[in-house]
């Protein structure tokens, strides 16, 4: 059984730049969550996407978008980069169906410079 | 606003010393209450889910107990492998709402 693998693993931008991460859940799971972790803080929900769909939004603002493909891989895209997103950006997948409980990827380090 | 909040911030114990770690939350349609513990550097592990009051849960030396207001997770005779941030999440519909951690040191 394959876990949760998010790439990059590391990224750097300058403030004003577009970026995106990707996430491939793992086998069997049909729903993906993205989170912001700022340094000793806990996990921010960014939002969730069941089936291609978006199921859940946290308090980000439109720039922070995403998309989910029918292989249940999914994409965080950041537009206008500030510093305060700098961050390390975690992904979750879980099967659904009542089935909750959220596995995480290894995350990807975002500096913005 | 706080939906979850988690004490001690830091709990440092010595080996074999038994404690218990607090996750209070508030939200208006508990779906679950999820416990993981995150190892520096790495994404969060999955420890247990607890759905209803009076659920418990356990695996090794941890136990998780949930009433409706709060959630314990009990470490009997911890040992230093166990020292990582323990990190509590409830569901409220589908949003997720994180602590902010208790970061358990066990020294030998």
């Amino acid at each position: 059984e394959t876990g949760v693998t998010q790439s990059p693993t590391h990224l750097i931008k300058t403030r004003g730049q577009q970026v995106t991460l990707r996430c491939s859940s793992q086998s069997g799971h049909n729903t993906v969550s993205w989170y912001q972790q700022a340094l000793g803080q806990g996990p921010q929900f960014i939002f969730q996407y069941y089936r291609e769909e978006e199921n859940g939004r946290g308090n980000f603002p439109p720039r922070f978008s995403g998309l989910q493909f029918p292989n249940y891989s999914s994409e965080l895209n950041v537009n206008a980069l500030e510093l305060d997103d700098s961050a390390l950006y975690l992904c979750a997948s879980s099967a659904g169906q009542g089935r909750d409980e959220q596995f995480f990827g290894p995350g990807t380090r975002l500096t913005v410079l | 606003e706080d939906q979850v909040t988690q004490s001690p911030e830091a709990l440092r114990l010595q080996e074999g010393e038994s404690s218990s770690l607090n996750c209070s939350y508030t939200v208006s349609g508990l779906r679950g209450l999820f416990w993981y513990r995150q190892d520096p550097g790495k994404g969060p592990e999955f420890l247990f889910t607890l759905y209803s009051a009076g659920e418990e849960k356990e695996k090794e030396r941890l136990k998780a107990t949930l009433t409706k207001k709060e959630s314990f997770l009990h470490i009997t005779a911890p040992k230093p492998e166990d020292s990582a941030t323990y990190l509590c999440a409830v569901q409220d519909f589908n949003k997720f709402y994180f602590g902010s951690g208790t970061k358990l040191n066990v020294k030998p």
